[in-house]
Formats: C-alpha cells, sequence, structure tokens
C-alpha cells in the first residue's frame, strides 16, 4: 500500500517568514501533484512535478521533486496571510489512475 | 477557465435510501474519478472511468457503489442502500490523460452527504 506523509501537520507562522513543508513516501512515484484546500470545499491544483529533481516555481512558492521520486517539498518565501489553507500532496503510480493523499499540512499565517 | 461542477452541494438522506451524486467534467477530458473525504480524513479514491468503463476501484467501492456516464457531459455516483458511515465530502474530478503532465486531476467542490 502506497502511503504519503505529510509534516507537519500543524504550522503557525508570521508573516514574512519563510517555511517548508514536506511529503515523503518509502514509494516510488511517477508524478506528483500539490493542492490546496479550503474548507468545504475541492482540492485546487497548484503544481505537478514528473522528473526526479525537478523544481517548479509559482510565484513565492517552489516546489521540488526528490531525485528519486519518493518525496517531495513545498517552500513558501515571505509567507502571507492568503497563504494560509489546508496543503495536500497526492502522487500518482505509473501502473495506477488513482491519486494517493497525504494528510495535509494545515498552514496558519498571522498577520 | 474551465471547471469541473458538481450537484447538489449538500444532500441530505435517511439510511438505507439511494442517491445520486452528479457531476459535469472538464469538456476535453477523457478521464473521471470518484474521491470521499470524511471529515478530518484523508481524502480517499473511490473508482476511476474511462472509455464508457471503470479502469480502476478501491476496495471501498463495494457492490453499494456504481458509477455511469449516462451522456456525454454528465457522470454520476450511486449509492445504494445509504449508511451511516458512507457520510462525506464526495469529491468528482476529471483529467485529459492517464500520464505525465495530461495525468493532472482537476476537482470539483465536492457534494456533502449526510446520511441520518
Amino acid at each position: 500500500t502506497q502511503l504519503l506523509e505529510q509534516s507537519p501537520q500543524f504550522l503557525s507562522i508570521q508573516e514574512g517568514e519563510n517555511l517548508t513543508v514536506y511529503c515523503n513516501s518509502s514509494s516510488v512515484f511517477s508524478s506528483l501533484q500539490w493542492y490546496r484546500q479550503e474548507p468545504g470545499e475541492g482540492p485546487v491544483l497548484l503544481v505537478t512535478v514528473v522528473t526526479g529533481g525537478e523544481v517548479k516555481k509559482l510565484k513565492r512558492l517552489t516546489f521540488q521533486f526528490g531525485d528519486a521520486r519518493k518525496d517531495s517539498s513545498l517552500h513558501i518565501t515571505a509567507a502571507q496571510p492568503g497563504d494560509t489553507g489546508l496543503y495536500l500532496c497526492a502522487g500518482a503510480d505509473q501502473g495506477a489512475q488513482k491519486l494517493v493523499f497525504g494528510q495535509g499540512t494545515r498552514l496558519t499565517i498571522n498577520p | 477557465e474551465p471547471e469541473v461542477t458538481q450537484t447538489p452541494s449538500h444532500q441530505v438522506t435517511q439510511m438505507g435510501q439511494e442517491v445520486i451524486l452528479r457531476c459535469v467534467p472538464i469538456s476535453n477530458h477523457l478521464y473521471f474519478y470518484w474521491y470521499r473525504q470524511i471529515l478530518g480524513q484523508k481524502v480517499e479514491f473511490l473508482v476511476s472511468f474511462y472509455n464508457n468503463e471503470i479502469s480502476e476501484k478501491s476496495e471501498i467501492f463495494d457492490d453499494q457503489f456504481s458509477v455511469e456516464r449516462p451522456d456525454g457531459s454528465n457522470f454520476t455516483l450511486k449509492i445504494r442502500s445509504t449508511k451511516l458511515e458512507d457520510s462525506a465530502m464526495y469529491f468528482c474530478a476529471s483529467s485529459e490523460g492517464a500520464s505525465g503532465l495530461t495525468y493532472e486531476q482537476y476537482f470539483g467542490p465536492g457534494t456533502r452527504l449526510t446520511v441520518t
């Protein structure tokens, strides 16, 4: 069974600070997707990483896929209150169509 | 921007009743999915659907569940004889393809199912 573990589960920091959220597995994934989910809404796709070692940037958000395609990280620079939310990582297996989700990191940015 | 839509947003039903949750995937997408999220828990895969048939399903997707694409736009999840533990948010998703970046799955806003 493929599992994705996210850490930390909860993170509360002050506006302007930097942070990193981790998504780890013992399994290899063909791609990994990061989503953001607001309460009572569906996950919204932020980025997909496909190649081992790949780095993608989305404004102040930097996403990295591990070389072995077993882990990923999300780094936010100069966090803002608008970054507050639940961040989910989800892995796709080449041989399957389902996404395996992590439990999420609930991020709170305090003004 | 194209998006996945779902109806209803909230469905309340009595235990033992049948419910149908509806989804309209993004129009040029070929793969369709249902996921559920019990309150406070992970998003869990239920089923994927391609070329008018189920392509993969989880152990959660037992005989109580069925999916259908009744026309060229809708994708439905039917739950027969609902149980209390079926209470959850149900998300529909769609993707253009099944590999690489075409695999990106886009989610709808969800249907909150409450079984009483």
